[in-house]
């Protein structure tokens, strides 16, 4: 496709269970970022990815979060044994060697930790 | 660490006036990037404007503007002639220009969210 695209759209789940996120970057775009929106925040830095090179993990929250990005192209984020306070906006994004900083965004996954 | 603050959480315009949201920051670097990011309702955040920390002039793209006071560290954002299409959540961004390390992240503020009346 065109743009950034995530999966799914929204997602509903208990406390306790497991979910998976999915970000499809930009053809031939090297660097995904996953960045975390809560309600009346900024976003928060949670993982980045540049080609070959060893992911930057340092803003996942805790070990409860992992993020794999396979053949240099697709990411998912996973959330292990949700917490209500896991309930977000979670924004993928991809960028080029381009334009420096400019990243093109998903649609994002919203979250609700019931 | 960098921090990027936007005083502002919501304001509103009337259509065809001019609003500026307004934006500051804190870092130690000489040389940087900053970013307003626009995220309409649809969530999927779009770059409207860009300035480099070493260029004087103003960035500007077409009814969008901003007033960069290094010194100061500031960085708003001036929207001319309003319209409805502007309604959104607008974010502030800074990077570092240095290579390695970190330096690739986007520091985001918290967002100002803009209505624009008819």
């Amino acid at each position: 496709g065109a743009g950034v695209s995530q999966s799914p759209s929204n997602k509903v789940t208990e406390k306790g269970k497991d979910v998976e996120l999915r970000c499809d970057p930009i053809s031939g775009h090297t660097a995904l970022y996953w960045y975390r929106q809560s309600l009346g925040q900024g976003l928060e830095f949670l993982i980045y990815f540049q080609g070959n090179s060893a992911p930057d993990k340092s803003g996942l929250p805790s070990d409860r979060f992992s993020a794999e990005r396979t053949g240099g192209s697709v990411s998912t984020l996973t959330i292990q044994r949700t917490q209500q306070e896991d309930s977000a906006v979670y924004l993928c994004a991809s960028s080029s060697q381009g334009v420096i900083g400019e990243l093109f965004f998903g649609s994002g996954t919203q979250l609700s930790v019931l | 660490a960098q921090t990027v603050t936007q005083s502002q959480p919501e304001m509103s315009v009337q259509e065809a006036e001019t609003v500026t949201l307004s934006c500051t920051y804190d870092t130690s670097e000489s040389d940087y990037y900053l970013f307003w990011y626009k995220q309409p309702p649809s969530r999927q955040m779009i770059l409207v404007i860009r300035q480099e920390a070493y260029k004087q002039q103003n960035a500007t793209e077409n009814r969008f503007s901003v007033n960069f006071q290094k010194a100061a560290k500031s960085f708003s954002l001036k929207i001319s002639d309003s319209q409805l299409g502007d309604a959104a959540m607008y974010f502030c961004a800074y990077r570092s220009a240095m290579r390695g390390g970190s330096n690739y992240k986007l520091t985001f503020g918290k967002g100002t969210l803009l209505t624009v009346n008819p």
